[in-house]
Order: C-alpha cells, then sequence, then structure tokens
C-alpha cells in the first residue's frame, strides 16, 4: 500500500531533551516536507526537500533540523525542543520533476498520519 | 509573499444544505489551487486541484470549486452536504516565481471546520 508513515504519533517530551520525528515513504517520491499545524493558523511549512541531499527552509524552520540522506526517509529533529513547538505535525511527499523546482511542489502531495508533539 | 484566507472559521450545516467555503489568495501570477479535506482523526486528503484550463474543477465525493482570476477566489462548493462530510477543509495556493528557480511550496489557509448535523 502507497503511503507516508510517521513515528511516533503521539509524543510528550520535557524542553530541551532531544527529539527525531521519522516519517518514510514508499512510492518512489523526489519531494517531502514537513508542516506543522496549529489551530487558527493552518498548516505552515518548515522544511523541504527536492531530493537526496538537497533540503530548504519553509516558512517556520526555526528551532528544527532535517537530514535527506535516503529517497525514501525525511527526518524532523528537534535539538533542543520548546513548549511552542508543541503541534501536531505531518509529512508528506510528491513526485518530483528533477531540475524543476516549481513542477515538484506542484503535484499532488501525500501526507502521512501526523505526529502530535508536546513539549512540557 | 503569497497567503491564503479562508474567512469561514467554522461553517454548520444539516444534511441536504448547501455548501460553499470561501477562499482568497494573494498573488498576481500564475497560481495553482488545491482543496483538502481532513476527517477526524486522520491525514490531509486532496480533494480536487486547479492547474489550468477549465476554471471549474470537479473533485471527489460532489465537490467542486470554480477559479475566478479576477476575485483571485478558489471557493469549494458541494450541492448537498451529508454527515460524513465533516471535516475540515483547507485551501491552499501554490504560485510560481519567477526566473529565480527557487522551489515553491504550498501556502495553507486556516482552514474551515463543517459541521454536519445529521
Amino acid at each position: 500500500e502507497a503511503q507516508v508513515t510517521q513515528n511516533p504519533r503521539y509524543l510528550i517530551t520535557v524542553t530541551g531533551k532531544k527529539l527525531t520525528v521519522t516519517c518514510s515513504q514508499n512510492m518512489n517520491h523526489e519531494y517531502m516536507s514537513w508542516y506543522r499545524q496549529d489551530p487558527g493558523l493552518g498548516l505552515r511549512q518548515i522544511y523541504y526537500s527536492m531530493n537526496v541531499e538537497v533540503t530548504d527552509k519553509g516558512d517556520v524552520p526555526e528551532g528544527y533540523k532535517v537530514s535527506r540522506k535516503e529517497k525514501r526517509n525525511f527526518p524532523l529533529i528537534l535539538e533542543s525542543p520548546s513548549p511552542n513547538q508543541t503541534s501536531l505535525y505531518f509529512c508528506a511527499s510528491s513526485y518530483g520533476t528533477s531540475g524543476n523546482p516549481w513542477a515538484s511542489s506542484y503535484n499532488e502531495q501525500f501526507f502521512g498520519p501526523g505526529t502530535r508533539l508536546t513539549v512540557l | 509573499a503569497q497567503s491564503v484566507s479562508q474567512h469561514n472559521h467554522h461553517v454548520i450545516l444539516s444534511e441536504a444544505a448547501s455548501l460553499e467555503l470561501g477562499c482568497n489568495y494573494s498573488y498576481g501570477g500564475t497560481v495553482n489551487l488545491f482543496w483538502y479535506v481532513q476527517y477526524p482523526g486522520q491525514h490531509l486528503q486532496l480533494l480536487l486541484k486547479y492547474f489550468s484550463g477549465d476554471p471549474l474543477v470537479k473533485g471527489i465525493k460532489g465537490f467542486e470549486a470554480e477559479f475566478i482570476k479576477s476575485k483571485f477566489s478558489f471557493n469549494l462548493r458541494k450541492p448537498s452536504v451529508q454527515w460524513s462530510d465533516t471535516a475540515e477543509y483547507f485551501c491552499a495556493v501554490n504560485a510560481q516565481r519567477s526566473s529565480s528557480g527557487s522551489a515553491r511550496q504550498l501556502t495553507f489557509g486556516s482552514g474551515t471546520q463543517l459541521t454536519v448535523l445529521p
């Protein structure tokens, strides 16, 4: 089954304790992205990746890191989580068009089930 | 920077009522437009999208949307809603940059929660 998976689905942690949220897709998609969803703000993009070893900042990258060492995986890293990072996080992927950044984000994005993170 | 406005934060309808959810964006160039739906406890799913051509786009589950370029709008409609349409609906815009080459990302609206009463 084609899907985007995220782990963990729920996480409660404390301020400053490094954590990683994993994202994996089995559709051979080039483009992957992380969003956070907050009430009244919709989804805001944190980081995205056009392909392996190619990442860039979205609208709200502060306090987050990502890496793209393999095509299928795009982990989100919080080096020192703070309470304002309490949110619902979604990973998404889509087909890309090599060398055409516009077309890559033009395609339908498939979303993971979400990770609800609470930072105390 | 592009922005997307969904002015209706919460809409409550009875079954069989007609639905129209507003979506306005601010960008003067070429845009691609999307509506996503998030059912309770589930991830986002694509309802429909507009890239070019006929401005009236039909999606899944009887939804449609009309792109009106002069009004910068992409409103979502359904003639007769069902209880199972209860969900949060997000409009999203992907605007084409000029020749800078930097990738563009989807910008989402804040969402509209639709509650359909049986």
